[in-house]
């Protein structure tokens, strides 16, 4: 199973919006709505921020949003904050309980 | 408070073993599923292993499939990765994560242990 692919890098200033893609094919993305999200600040452990494709856990602002067209899924960071700054993996579910990750996006607060 | 320790990351050499474990508390250790994800220098994260919520269905990435198993034990709430005929490669720092009731994303992360195969 190979890495979903996000872009290597993403920016923003504060208060604009930045999107992250995260492409996969038909047996992941594709194939089934539980896309999620993860932001990694530099030494600590992910945070789950958008699962099955749209829903975000409870804490998660709504300046965070997802969505998936076809084998492609997406997250939409607005409202730039510092904090933002952070790197962050798209994941999928690819049958027989397996996963998949995404190369990751480091995204920049300009 | 919900939680996920690791422990048992070391230096081995390639071709050596290893067994980690994670220590849950603070939520039903029975209710979930269970992941072992990874993190090479350098790269991004790679899913490793899970395991089910009593251990009677496990999955392996093809990279550590006939290498790594993984377990649990109900009585410790502990989740365990036995890691065999360990390569450079295998060098990362390795999470474990709690699948959601659903068993669609990884919800809580422990911090990680260090995990480096060199001679």
């Amino acid at each position: 199973q190979s890495a979903l692919t996000q872009p290597p890098s993403a920016s923003g200033s504060p208060g604009q919006s930045v999107s992250i893609s995260c492409t996969g094919t038909s047996s992941d993305v594709g194939g089934y709505d539980f896309v999620s999200w993860y932001q990694q600040h530099p030494g600590k452990a992910p945070k789950l921020i958008i699962y099955e494709v749209t829903k975000r856990p409870s804490g998660v602002p709504d300046r965070f949003s997802g969505s998936k067209s076809g084998n492609t899924a997406s997250l939409t960071v607005s409202g730039l904050q510092a904090d933002d700054e952070a790197d962050y993996y798209c994941s999928s579910y690819v049958g027989n309980t397996k996963f998949v990750f995404g190369s990751g996006t480091t995204v920049t607060v300009l | 408070e919900v939680q996920l320790v690791e422990s048992g990351g070391d230096v081995v050499r390639p071709g050596g073993s290893l067994r980690l474990s994670c220590a849950a508390s603070g939520f039903t250790f029975d209710d979930h599923g269970l992941s072992w994800v990874r993190h090479a220098p350098g790269k991004g994260l790679e899913w490793v292993s899970y395991i089910n919520w009593n251990g009677g269905s496990t999955a392996y990435a093809d990279s550590v499939k006939g290498r790594f198993t993984i377990s649990r034990d109900t009585a410790k709430s502990a989740l365990y990765l036995q890691m065999n005929s360990l390569r450079a490669e295998d060098t990362a720092l390795y999470f474990c994560a709690r699948l959601q009731l659903l068993g669609d994303a990884f919800d809580i992360w422990g911090q990680g242990t260090m995990v480096t195969v060199s001679s």
